[in-house]
């Protein structure tokens, strides 16, 4: 059965950081590109960032570029998310997504003083 | 960015009701589009991907269609547990942006 569990959210003051991590399972994770989509409170999904199957290619949404840097871990089967110089629009649930088919249950970051 | 309009964004129906919803993309995408359901608090589940292929184990009553700039979602027959909120996104070209959303209520 495929899993993926978020961990590392939390609240974090403006201009902080914050590392998520997404723990894989019960798929080969190596054979698959991996996702972040987030959801800011009661709004739609937004694409952030993912990253090829060796960690050759990442790609980001523009609002967070030169500030959040996708990672794996392939013999962890862990995929990461580093988040820099936080805003309050950086406030959603974080979720981890095997390419687009298998989600997480999501991590909540808030971002407040 | 392509930008993807969904139309309605609130749609009321009742259980037994054929149900249409409507993607637009300010693009051509092809064929690269998905469709998602989310209920309240949990994450979004995929139904179909690409724009007409049903994922295994999604109900035959979802069905998927559309290619260029035009795509559509069509629920056959609203059941009890359709009630939730349906994003398309395409997968044509980055970002992998997400239409806003059409919230599915029971009339």
């Amino acid at each position: 059965e495929v899993q993926l569990v978020e961990s590392g959210g939390g609240l974090v003051q403006p201009g902080g950081s914050l590392r998520l991590s997404c723990a894989a399972s019960g798929f080969t994770f190596s054979d698959y590109w991996m996702s972040w989509v987030r959801q800011a409170p009661g709004k739609g999904l937004e694409w952030v960032a993912n990253i090829q199957k060796d960690g050759s290619e990442k790609n980001y949404v523009d609002s967070v570029k030169g500030r959040f840097t996708i990672s794996r871990d392939n013999a962890k089967n862990s995929l990461y998310l580093q988040m820099n110089s936080l805003r309050a629009e950086d406030t959603a649930v974080y979720y981890c997504a095997r390419h687009i088919d298998y989600w997480g249950q999501g991590t909540l970051v808030t971002v407040s003083s | 960015d392509i930008q993807l309009t969904q139309s309605p964004s609130f749609l009321s129906a009742s259980v037994g009701d054929r149900v249409t919803i409507t993607c637009r993309a300010s693009q051509g995408i092809s064929s690269y589009l998905a469709w998602y359901q989310q209920k309240p608090g949990k994450a979004p589940k995929l139904l179909i991907h690409p724009a007409s292929t049903l994922r295994s184990g999604v109900p035959s009553r979802f069905s998927g269609s559309g290619s260029g700039t035009e795509f559509t979602l069509t629920i056959s027959s609203l059941q009890p547990e359709d009630f939730a909120t349906y994003y398309c996104q395409q997968l044509n070209s980055y970002p992998r942006t997400f239409g806003q959303g059409t919230n599915l209520e029971i009339k």
